[in-house]
């Protein structure tokens, strides 16, 4: 079993529509988790992150966590052509002093 | 406030030279974290290094690979004798304090190695 798995996609949605990038992880004490941001060919970046059980919004973005389920995902609301990247869920495990990244989610918003 | 910064972005080898990669944290960061990725694939995780220290290595392949981050000068990660297996992005990111803590990591641009 991965320890970070994400739906490698393409997930394709309308331009004006909610994308839902998520993922799973396998490490039930994990307490701290990001979303990345990726275009092709350039580094990542970090647009959310969530410690606690529960939605956090910023902006168009709202980052979903449910530890019961061990699943996480991203809302990104009004999806713009912009938006089009791949989106990589990332992990700090409780014993791990590093961030375990997941495959990444390739988003396409469809104008 | 500069960013981290990685050189060189592009680095050409054949196969069994050396290829060092130097990587500059943030100012104020002093933990530092590769990733290696290769094309349409996440980033893997290679090693992390605190100044002076490595604190976890896990991810490093056993032989002919090394990290170290110096007191004075930049983290620099050593590729002897590479192979085109070698051939990816290798990220750098470095975070205030320790992931463990819940701190974000902040990447540079990366370096595209290339093993012909």
């Amino acid at each position: 079993q991965k320890e970070v798995e994400q739906n490698s996609g393409p997930l394709s949605v309308p331009e004006g529509a909610i994308a839902s990038p998520n993922c799973t992880y396998s490490d039930r004490g994990s307490q701290s988790f990001f979303w990345y941001r990726q275009y092709s060919g350039k580094s990542p970046e970090l647009i959310m992150f969530i410690y606690s059980n529960g939605d956090k919004e910023d902006g168009r973005f709202t980052a979903q966590l449910n530890k019961a389920s061990q699943y996480v995902s991203l809302l990104i609301r009004d999806s713009q052509p912009s938006d089009s990247a791949t989106y990589l869920c990332a992990v700090i495990y409780s014993s791990a002093s590093k961030i375990i990244f997941g495959s990444g989610t390739r988003l396409s918003i469809r104008p | 406030n500069a960013g981290v910064m990685q050189n060189p972005r592009h680095l050409v080898r054949r196969r069994g030279q050396e290829a060092r990669l130097r990587c500059s944290p943030m100012k104020g960061h002093s933990h530092v974290y590769w990733y290696r990725q290769l094309p349409e694939e996440g980033l893997k995780f290679m090693v992390y290094l605190q100044k002076e220290n490595i604190i976890d290595e896990s991810g490093m392949p056993k032989e002919r690979f090394s990290a170290e981050f110096p007191k004075e000068g930049p983290s620099i990660l050593r590729i002897q004798q590479v192979v085109r297996g070698d051939s990816a992005a290798y990220f750098c990111a470095s975070s205030p304090g320790a992931t463990g803590a819940g701190e974000k990591l902040f990447f540079g641009s990366g370096t595209q190695l290339s093993v012909l």
